[in-house]
């Protein structure tokens, strides 16, 4: 079992609507989580950046992180064409610069 | 704040041949700096970590001597792909990460990439 599942997609929404996505963990020990968008050809830009249960929002974008259940969401309100690109989660046990553990990335289409 | 670049952004070059990427952080010292690769539509996949003034540590199944890393100052890293391959044409990454004030110091900030071609 990898250490982090994201469903790779991809998933096409039409302008406005609401991008839900998640990813699932096996390693009880990650505490940080991270969200990254990729544009194609680009390098990830980091997003979104949680180290507790609970919600963190930033402008149209909230992430939630449920370390119960291993599970961790992004949720891009008023989506808009320009949100259409790859995203990451990415997430690390402990503090200090350490190596991240990356889902496959799930492709996002905004369609006008 | 927080600016990874890295340079060339793109680069051709023919089999047998050895590529240098340098990898730069802008506005801030970074403790530690990773390389990825990244096929497409695939996720990064990790290639080694370097820390400054220290030897790289590889990831298991990455040639430490065809791809040298060598991190001379805490804003930059070099990787060099030597005697190159076509199987070696790839998006390679780099990030750059340190302890902000009120961080974690685990968040990564990555480079804008750079697609090496080997023909």
């Amino acid at each position: 079992q990898k250490e982090v599942e994201q469903d790779p997609g991809p998933l096409s929404v039409p302008e406005g609507a609401i991008v839900s996505l998640n990813c699932t963990y096996s390693n009880s020990a990650f505490q940080y989580f991270m969200w990254y968008r990729q544009y194609s050809r680009k390098g990830p830009e980091l997003l979104m950046y949680t180290y507790s249960s609970g919600n963190k929002e930033d402008g149209r974008f909230t992430a939630q992180v449920d370390k119960s259940s291993k599970y961790i969401s992004l949720f891009i309100r008023d989506s808009q064409p320009s949100d259409s690109a790859t995203y990451l989660c990415a997430m690390s046990a402990s503090r200090g610069n350490n190596r991240l553990a990356f889902g496959k990335g799930n492709q996002v289409v905004v369609i006008p | 704040g927080a600016v990874v670049s890295q340079h060339p952004s793109w680069v051709i070059c023919k089999s047998g041949t050895s590529v240098k990427i340098e990898c730069r952080s802008l506005d801030f010292q970074a403790t530690t700096m990773f390389w990825y690769r990244q096929f497409p539509k695939q996720s990064l996949m990790l290639m080694a970590t370097s820390n400054e003034g220290s030897k790289a540590t590889y990831e298991q199944g990455v040639e430490k001597d065809k791809f040298l890393i060598n991190h001379a100052s805490l804003t930059l890293s070099t990787l060099t792909v030597t005697s190159a391959h076509p199987e070696d044409s790839s998006f390679y990454i780099c990030s750059a990460s340190t302890l902000f004030v009120g961080g974690a110091g685990n968040e990564q900030f990555f480079g804008p990439g750079t697609r090496l071609t080997v023909l």
